[in-house]
């Protein structure tokens, strides 16, 4: 199984302050295949970036994502309250689908 | 309006078998390159994919757990159903169904279902 190592585990933010988290897969995925997803307390995921890099329906344009091969980030460009949560990447590329552990975001 | 829904049992024993189902709105399982799949969250714990079932009625399943779980649907391509044998405390989760459109990602997930294997 692919194996997604995403850091940190934790920030601490400031109201419109940039974060950028990273996920680095143990192999190689085709960059179609790496979501991004926001998960808040006591809610389901959503989905925030699908395919390393396009944003899903309604989300913010403070959001993006970018990477290839092994290594991916996710950025947001300024952090407003409405985002504590925790985010996770996760790969479709094989099978199993796997999670990264979660990066918890929270406002200083 | 895509809308999915899971249900279960709640509370089982040890041993038994988990069934749960996915009840979907708002798209058909039957268009080409949908699919729905399950997967998990132990309180506190980060998310395990666990099986999923596409348009064509193909099955897939996490190689970990594959010799004690069946995904299915049903006729009308409304529900999906997730069996999984011999469960334990381990088994113990929110159980969510979420729908997965080819190159996007899972879009639409349910609320979830908690399950607490106790006896």
């Amino acid at each position: 199984a692919i194996v997604l190592n995403q850091s940190p585990s934790s920030i601490i933010a400031s109201q419109g302050e940039k974060v950028t988290i990273t996920c680095r897969a143990s192999s190689s995925i085709s960059s179609n295949y790496l979501h991004w997803y926001q998960q808040k307390p006591g809610a389901f995921p959503k989905l925030v970036i699908y395919s390393t890099s396009y944003r899903a329906s309604g989300v913010p344009s403070r959001f993006s994502g970018s990477g290839s091969g092994t290594s991916y980030s996710f950025t947001i460009s300024r952090v407003e309250a409405e985002d504590v949560a925790t985010y996770y990447c996760q790969q479709g590329s094989s099978n199993p689908y796997t999670f990264g552990a979660g990066t918890k975001l929270e406002l200083k | 309006q895509v809308t999915l829904k899971e249900s279960g049992p709640g509370m089982l024993q040890p041993s038994k078998t988990l069934s749960l189902t996915c009840s979907f709105s708002g798209f058909s399982l039957s268009t080409s390159g949908m699919v729905v799949s399950w997967i998990r969250q132990p309180s506190g714990k980060s998310l395990e994919w666990l099986a999923a079932i596409d348009w064509d009625g193909d099955k897939y399943y996490n190689p970990s757990l594959k010799s004690r779980l069946t995904v299915s649907k049903d006729t009308s391509n409304t529900q999906v159903f997730l069996k999984i044998t011999s469960v334990d405390i381990a088994d113990t989760a929110t159980y969510y169904c979420a729908r997965e459109r080819e190159l996007g990602g899972l879009d639409y997930w349910g609320q979830g279902v908690m399950v607490t294997v106790s006896s």
